[in-house]
């Protein structure tokens, strides 16, 4: 069975730290791995993974994929109260499948 | 544009009673998806359409039903709702597949008493 877990599944920090979400992975059929932030809503995509070992950033937030341990994490910076989220790990598992972690609720208190 | 549209937002509906949920896109993605999310499970994928005309079994399809009406329109149906079902729905599409961004609708809470 495929299984995506994260860790920590909540996390409390101040304004202006800086935090790393994990996200590991079981699967049979690894094609991508995606992270999305989702706030009140719809998750919204942040980044697609692809290779082992490149580092994808837009401003404050950075991702690395580590395929060797099954693995990705995601940096947050000089973190913000507009932070607070949920953050999603999925990982593709076939042409039309993704399997989700169970998130990590973050928040970030002024 | 409005992206992917869900009606209703909310929904309380006793149990075995049906209803059918509706979701559109207006991007002219191929791919459509439907999840549900529960509390400390994530999103799990109930049923899914890789184009229009078909449609495959996700993670969680029993209970459910689904219609890929159109290009834009992806239909999901509950026939005989069980307090299990209660649940937030959550419709996406994608322009081809999983490997590309999908584009989440805002959601249906279902509650089923």
């Amino acid at each position: 069975e495929d299984k995506v877990v994260q860790s920590p599944l909540s996390l409390v920090v101040h304004e202006g730290d800086t935090v790393t979400l994990n996200c590991s992975y079981e699967v049979t059929n690894f094609r991508s791995l995606l992270w999305y932030k989702q706030e009140k809503k719809a998750p919204t995509f942040l980044f697609m993974l692809t290779s082992s070992g490149i580092e994808k950033k837009s401003g404050r937030l950075s991702s690395i994929l580590d395929k060797k341990e099954l693995s990705s994490i995601l940096n947050i910076t000089a973190t913000q109260t507009g932070d607070s989220a949920i953050y999603l790990c999925a990982v593709v598992v076939g042409a039309q499948k993704l399997v989700f972690g169970q998130g990590t609720r973050l928040t970030i208190n002024p | 544009n409005a992206g992917v549209t869900q009606t209703p937002k909310f929904q309380v509906l006793k149990t075995g009673q049906s209803m059918t949920l509706q979701c559109a896109q207006d991007m002219n993605h191929n791919s459509m998806y439907w999840y549900r999310q529960d509390p400390g499970m994530g999103l799990r994928l109930i049923y899914y359409s890789a184009s229009e005309g078909t449609t495959d079994k996700g993670e969680v399809p029993n209970g459910y039903n689904v219609s890929r009406l159109n290009k834009r329109e992806f239909s999901l149906r509950l026939e005989s709702a069980a307090p299990s079902q209660t649940s937030v729905y959550f419709c996406a599409s994608s322009e081809k597949g999983a490997s590309y961004e999908q584009y989440f609708g805002p959601g249906t809470r279902l509650t089923v008493t």
